[in-house]
């Protein structure tokens, strides 16, 4: 069974410019989860979706990040536009809709802007 | 949310048992204790979960004594490969709204 993928892996951008991640997670899990990790940190919730139903944003920096589940499936996270401090690695993980057993997640996209 | 307290960093040598201690003083009746692992340009992976007494797989096993206010993770006998940051979690996991609440984890080193 293939695991959460996302894409690109890496993703290097200048300042101001916009930038999308993309995230397919596990078959069958209702619970989509979207991370951002600074060096040296733990994961910081950003988002996370019930089927497509956005139930917890309240991390997200509505002014520049977006974020969409069509579909109840596939994921895309947007920045726009994206700033120095945005520079991370953005995590895109999946559950069953309670978080027994925990999540999986992908390997993530790194992203610099410069 | 119950707040979680781990070491920065332990150091340990191959062969040895490992025991990563976190403190959540004020975890509440319907929170469960999730353990995860991250390996460098890695997400994070799940090792292992409790509510009370031991839970062991094939992995590690869990140790949470009555109060709860604590666990202790338990490696045994690591090598060279579990060498990664260990994420201790508290939280209600039985209902949609578990939010996962990382901190800044505890960084192994494992020594030849």
């Amino acid at each position: 069974e293939a695991g959460v993928v996302q894409s690109p892996r890496y993703k290097i951008i200048e300042k101001k410019q916009p930038v999308a991640f993309w995230c397919n997670p596990i078959s069958g899990h209702n619970t989509l989860y979207w991370y951002r990790q600074n060096l040296g940190q733990g994961p910081e919730l950003l988002i996370r979706y019930e089927n497509e139903e956005a139930v917890d944003d309240s991390q997200l920096p509505k002014d520049r990040f977006s974020a969409e589940r069509l579909k109840g499936v596939d994921s895309t996270l947007k920045i726009q536009p994206a700033e120095l401090g945005d520079s991370a690695v953005y995590l895109c993980a999946s559950s069953a809709k309670t978080g027994f057993f925990g999540q999986f997640f992908g390997p993530g996209t790194r992203l610099t802007v410069l | 949310l119950a707040k979680t307290t781990q070491p920065i960093s332990m150091d340990s040598y191959e062969g040895q048992e490992v025991n990563i201690t976190c403190s959540h003083n004020n975890i509440a009746t319907n929170d469960y204790i999730t353990w995860y692992q991250q390996f460098p340009s890695q997400g994070p992976r799940f090792i292992i979960q409790g509510y009370k007494t031991k839970v062991t797989n094939e992995v590690a096993s869990l140790f949470i004594p009555a109060d709860r206010k604590s666990s202790t993770l338990s490696l045994p006998r690591v090598s060279l490969s579990d060498t990664a940051v260990y994420y201790c979690l508290v939280g209600d996991v039985s209902g949609g709204s578990y939010i996962p609440t990382f901190g800044r984890g505890t960084s192994l080193i494992v020594h030849p």
